[in-house]
């Protein structure tokens, strides 16, 4: 069965510095996400993507998050200037059709980040 | 601004005790979804129900959407230690939106 990747599993940074997060979501979906999730709290919403460009993003995702889709496999997060709060596990999910959120998003294993 | 509730926060039962979670929005959903956390583990899709009042089963599970589509219930019958994880609804902020917004899960321990 097909899944979302996720890659590292864990990155390990120092405050101030730059991270990417990499995810290839699965092939024919054309919908994709992240989400993150601190430890022992709700998975919440950051940014979803279609058709090259942010189609929504929640407060969480200001100006030190980006995203990107360098090629036709890849989705990457990139966090400019990380801070401590940024530590939490950061997933990246995708669905087949609608970004409607009616359709399901699968999501991949996560990155945790930790930001020292 | 919406909000997902979910209760208990935590619960812990013996093996082959019945669970049950429940999940109130704030407002009116389109459709809600269902998804478990193992330990350690990424949010996996159990169920999507869209109906007013549908209810739909998978084994042990049943999950049941409210009339009036602002709450819905996860009922597990006969816990196995295989159960244990945390359990999150979700439902799409206000109306046509990509975003899911999350419950804060219920956390199920089950002593074998």
């Amino acid at each position: 069965e097909p899944e979302v990747t996720q890659t590292p599993s864990h990155q390990v940074t120092q405050m101030g510095q730059e991270v990417i997060l990499r995810c290839v979501p699965i092939s024919n979906h054309l919908y994709f996400y992240w989400y993150r999730q601190i430890l022992g709290q709700k998975v919440e919403f950051l940014v979803s993507f279609y058709n090259n460009e942010i189609s929504e993003k929640s407060e969480i995702f200001d100006d030190q998050f980006s995203v990107e889709r360098p090629d036709g496999s890849n989705f990457t997060l990139k966090i400019r200037s990380t801070k401590l709060e940024d530590s939490a596990m950061y997933f990246c999910a995708s669905s087949r059709t609608s970004g409607r959120a009616t359709d399901t998003q699968y999501f991949g294993p996560g990155t945790r980040l930790t930001v020292l | 601004g919406q909000q997902v509730m979910q209760i208990p926060q935590y619960q812990h039962v013996q093996e082959g005790e019945d669970f049950t979670t429940y999940c109130n929005s704030s407002t009116t959903l389109s459709n809600i979804q269902w998804y478990k956390q193992r330990p350690g583990g990424h949010p996996v899709f159990l169920i999507q129900l869209v109906k007013s009042g549908e209810v739909k089963k998978q084994k042990r599970l049943t999950f049941q959407f409210g009339e009036a589509k602002k709450n819905s219930s996860l009922h597990i019958t006969a816990t196995q230690t295989t159960d244990v994880g945390t359990y999150f609804c979700a439902g799409p902020f206000q109306g046509g939106s990509e975003k899911l917004v999350f419950g804060k899960g219920t956390k199920l321990t089950v002593n074998p």
